[in-house]
């Protein structure tokens, strides 16, 4: 029973492709997030959602766009990729209680 | 706007000994909570444990404890009987209650390596 699942893990793709990576989470949380890890390891919010509306957007390109149909999913798409945007990010998600946050696996994105 | 700090970019540590890994923190809210995820070479984020800011008492998961000083804000992760599985990157992470503050800040992690 995988608690935050994110698709795909590995995904490899020529620069000027747009590319969405997908997250689920089965915990009944009401806030999930995208995180970027660079090649140093540093985790940098991205984006964070309630209950589908948008919290958090930090100072990304507007080339990323997070999508939350529901609550249980935040999907991220990515538009005109750059050789930059190469990085591990990973989705996440915490309850009310704010005593735990579950991370998916992560998407290893390589842009050649 | 919060802060985390750690200051071991690495640490070795021998199999089946004790090791703190060091975590500093700085807020202006006065309700957070404070986190321990590892990383290991495969690259998933665990997570290991949690400390609330207004716990009286420091978490312990298993092997794994929360040594919490809130007046030095500090919440070093302490190790019991590590074993070589153990090896892993390390990061602390705080998070505030509310709005923009519910979020994760993480420090810039600690490269453990238990030796055998």
């Amino acid at each position: 029973d995988t608690a935050v699942s994110q698709t795909p893990k590995y995904l490899v793709t020529q620069m000027g492709n747009d590319k969405s990576i997908k997250c689920e989470q089965n915990l009944g949380h009401d806030t999930m997030y995208w995180y970027k890890q660079d090649s140093k390891k540093f985790l940098k919010i991205m984006f964070s959602y309630n209950n589908k509306e948008l919290i958090i957007n930090e100072t990304v390109p507007n080339r990323f766009s997070p999508k939350s149909p529901d609550k249980a999913h935040l999907n991220l798409h990515i538009n005109s990729l750059e050789l930059g945007d190469s990085a591990v990010y990973f989705c996440a998600s915490n309850g009310r209680l704010n005593t735990e946050a579950f991370f998916g696996q992560g998407t290893r994105l390589t842009v050649v | 706007a919060q802060k985390i700090t750690q200051t071991q970019p690495g640490m070795f540590v021998q199999e089946k000994e004790a090791v703190t890994l060091d975590c500093t923190y700085d807020t202006s809210d006065p309700s957070y909570g404070l986190f321990w995820y590892k990383q290991p070479s495969s690259g998933e984020m665990i997570f290991l444990i949690y400390q609330g800011s207004y716990d009286q008492q420091n978490a312990t998961e298993g092997r794994y404890s929360l040594n919490f000083q809130k007046a030095r804000k500090s919440a070093n992760l302490v190790i019991s009987a590590s074993q070589l599985g153990d090896s892993a990157m390390y990061f602390c992470a705080m998070m505030g209650t509310s709005g923009s503050a519910r979020q994760l800040t993480f420090g810039s992690g600690t490269q453990l390596t238990v030796l055998p």
